[in-house]
């Protein structure tokens, strides 16, 4: 079963910030929110993850709300490029239990 | 640089031959690998997980002796389809983990198998 939820599309101007958002309101104590995106034809892409608190890399920032049910990833400027399949997924950190489990997720389309 | 490396990344055959798909960890010792299946417009569905030197664990529907599984190192793992079919077609992705704490997994740049 999905434990998390995400629009399934959505679409900004080049250049421009994209706000992912996804909603995991049964996330538990020790999950950890994680991003990966997938361009056509290719593996997934880790982006960022994180447990509560906010995270920043070369790529993204990751905002976790204080309950921990819900996140966004921000793509600050956002390139065409950027375009493809973006995965919201909560795991456990390490163990047998730490595989991860794709739903949907959300088809960013960047336009000129 | 590459974390994963996945060989060959297409393979086109007939029905009834076995593929065999290589995916080697290249900056860690992966003693978890993860095989992933992916059919067209549709999400990743985890196959199997891939243990070093013990039995794959597979996910319930997928057939172990369809799908043969082998980690006989800490740095690669292989996905034999046996006897393909079309129905076989799809697009198959590994991914590693470093099991010593919080790192993500990552994942190879899959393979394109097409059984005509």
């Amino acid at each position: 079963d999905a434990k998390t939820t995400q629009p399934p599309s959505m679409d900004c101007a080049e250049g421009r910030a994209a706000n992912l958002p996804c909603n995991h309101s049964t996330i538990s104590g020790n999950e950890y929110v994680y991003w990966y995106r997938q361009i056509h034809s290719q593996g997934p892409q880790y982006i960022i993850h994180g447990l509560k608190n906010n995270e920043t890399n070369e790529m993204a920032s990751l905002i976790i709300t204080e309950d921990r049910k819900s996140s966004t990833l921000i793509l600050p400027h956002a390139t065409l490029r950027d375009t493809a399949v973006y995965y919201c997924i909560v795991r456990v950190a390490t163990g047998a239990n730490s595989k991860l489990t794709f739903g949907k997720g959300i088809t960013l389309s960047v336009r000129p | 640089g590459a974390v994963v490396s996945q060989h060959p990344s297409r393979v086109i055959c007939k029905s009834g031959t076995s593929v065999k798909i290589e995916c080697r960890s290249l900056d860690f010792q992966a003693t978890t690998m993860f095989w992933y299946r992916q059919f067209p417009k549709q999400s990743l569905m985890l196959m199997a997980t891939s243990n070093e030197g013990s039995k794959a664990t597979y996910e319930q529907g997928v057939e172990k002796d369809k799908f043969l599984i082998n980690h006989a190192s800490l740095t690669l793992s292989t996905l034999t389809v046996t006897s393909a079919h079309p129905e076989d077609s799809s697009f198959y992705i590994c991914s590693v983990v470093d099991g010593t704490g919080n790192q993500p997994q990552h994942f190879g740049d899959g393979t394109r198998l097409s059984i005509l």
